[in-house]
């Protein structure tokens, strides 16, 4: 089936800073999410994306779709402490395929 | 206009037990579906169901486990037997016709002893 991989796995970072995180899959995605989770809590949607090269906003938060529509890239920028969590990268194959997760990149912000 | 709700939060059972989880999908939405996230990973696809009919159970494990969503009433996930590996948190989401972004509940967190 379709994997998503998603890099860094992990990041520290100093508050203020802007941080970049990308996801690639081997085959095409007709859809792209970034979902973000807190501990203990259920993914909540960030920044949805559905045409190749498109790029979105979402306050400090940029994300946009891959003109080879495999891979897709969410920056957040001036970082704050409560950006800390799990940012997960989604995507749909196609209308009727369900959605994919990466694994996520844990973000932890020190102050 | 609430959200996902799911219920229980927490959920505990002995091995062999029958575990059920509930969801009620947000106002409007008619597609519910069923994930599971273990510690430190991503979420699994499990099923993807709309009223009365499961549309997509590629993820769901062949045994034990079953969902539905009834015509009236929440969509329910339901475990037989349940043994230490189905210790996980499960996660619904629902979606509007359009099947594009899925919203999530806060998910149940079941622990088999």
């Amino acid at each position: 089936g379709q994997q998503l991989n998603q890099s860094p796995q992990s990041m520290f970072i100093q508050e203020g800073e802007d941080v970049s995180m990308n996801c690639t899959s081997s085959s095409i995605f007709n859809t792209w999410l970034w979902y973000k989770q807190d501990p203990g809590e259920g993914p909540v949607l960030l920044i949805a994306l559905y045409k190749a090269g498109e790029l979105t906003s979402n306050g400090r938060l940029t994300a946009q779709f891959g003109i080879t529509r495999k891979d897709s890239f969410l920056n957040i920028s001036a970082s704050i402490p409560s950006d800390v969590g799990i940012y997960f990268c989604a995507g749909h194959a196609s209308g009727n395929t369900p959605l994919v997760f990466g694994k996520g990149t844990r973000l932890s912000v020190i102050a | 206009n609430a959200g996902v709700m799911q219920n229980p939060r927490h959920l505990v059972r002995r091995r062999g037990q029958e575990a059920r989880l509930r969801c009620s999908p947000m106002k409007g939405h008619s597609h519910v579906y069923w994930y599971r996230q273990l510690p430190e990973e991503g979420l699994k696809f499990m099923v993807y169901l709309q009223k009365e009919n499961i549309i997509d159970e590629s993820g769901m494990p062949k045994e034990r486990f079953s969902a539905e969503f009834p015509k009236e009433g929440p969509s329910i996930l339901r475990i037989q037997q349940v043994v230490r590996g189905d210790s996980a948190a499960y996660f619904c989401a629902s979606s509007p016709p359009s099947n594009e972004k899925l919203f999530f509940g806060s998910g149940t967190q079941l622990s088999v002893l």
